[in-house]
């Protein structure tokens, strides 16, 4: 079974430029998250997706961030304009079924995309 | 909201057995899961606890208590692989979001 796929793996952006991440879920996975992860802390969840449909994203900062996740499959996320406090690696996790309430709540974690502004 | 807390940094020696705890304040609480994190790498799924009690999956043990708050990892039989991250994280609120704590940092000497 192939994981959960996410490109770039690393992009270095000046501060005020855009950048956009790319997911790919676990096939049949209906729940897609993203998370921002600052280097020493966990992972602090910035959106999460059921099919196509946002099930919460209070926590994305909506005046530069935005995420979409069109046909309920592939996702991106998108910073536009960059600070230097979004530096961070931004993780995609898929899950199933599609309530999110598994007995075993498992998340699948993408490799990641370490994002350096500058 | 959701908050979690749990010791930075444990340090023990391969072949030891080590506990690292994890309190929780949630609204709505479903379940506590525990993920592990080398440096580099993604957090991988180690255990989930929905109800009171311990579950044992091989040399790593989870155990919750929900009229504490509280849960651990237990790990046995440790071995230098076994230095990482670990992460509790919980189901909870209205939207049954996921929350991580910010990590334990677990140093296996030989």
């Amino acid at each position: 079974e192939a994981g959960v796929a996410q490109s770039p793996r690393y992009k270095i952006i000046e501060k005020r430029q855009s950048v956009a991440f790319w997911c790919n879920p676990i096939s049949g996975h209906a729940t897609l998250y993203w998370y921002q992860q600052i280097l020493g802390q966990g992972p602090k969840l910035l959106i999460q997706f059921q099919n196509n449909g946002v099930v919460d994203d209070s926590q994305l900062p909506k005046d530069r961030f935005s995420a979409e996740r069109l046909k309920g499959v592939d996702s991106t996320l998108k910073i536009q304009p960059a600070k230097l406090e979004d530096s961070a690696v931004y993780l995609c996790a898929s899950s199933f079924p599609a309530s999110g309430r598994s007995p075993s709540d498992e998340q699948y974690f993408g490799p990641g995309t370490r994002l350096t502004v500058t | 909201g959701q908050s979690l807390e749990q010791p930075s940094e444990v340090t023990a020696v391969e072949g030891a057995i080590v506990q690292i705890n994890c309190t929780y304040q949630t609204s709505g609480f479903y379940g506590l899961s525990w993920y592990q994190q080398h440096d580099g790498g993604a957090p991988t799924f180690l255990s989930y606890n929905a109800l009171d009690g311990l579950e044992e999956t091989g040399r790593f043990s989870s155990f919750l208590s929900r009229s504490d708050s509280y849960g651990y990892l237990l790990l046995q039989e440790l071995q230098m692989k076994d230095s990482a991250s670990y992460f509790c994280a919980v189901r909870g609120g209205g939207s049954y979001i996921p929350t991580f704590g910010r990590g334990t940092s677990l140093i296996v000497h030989p």
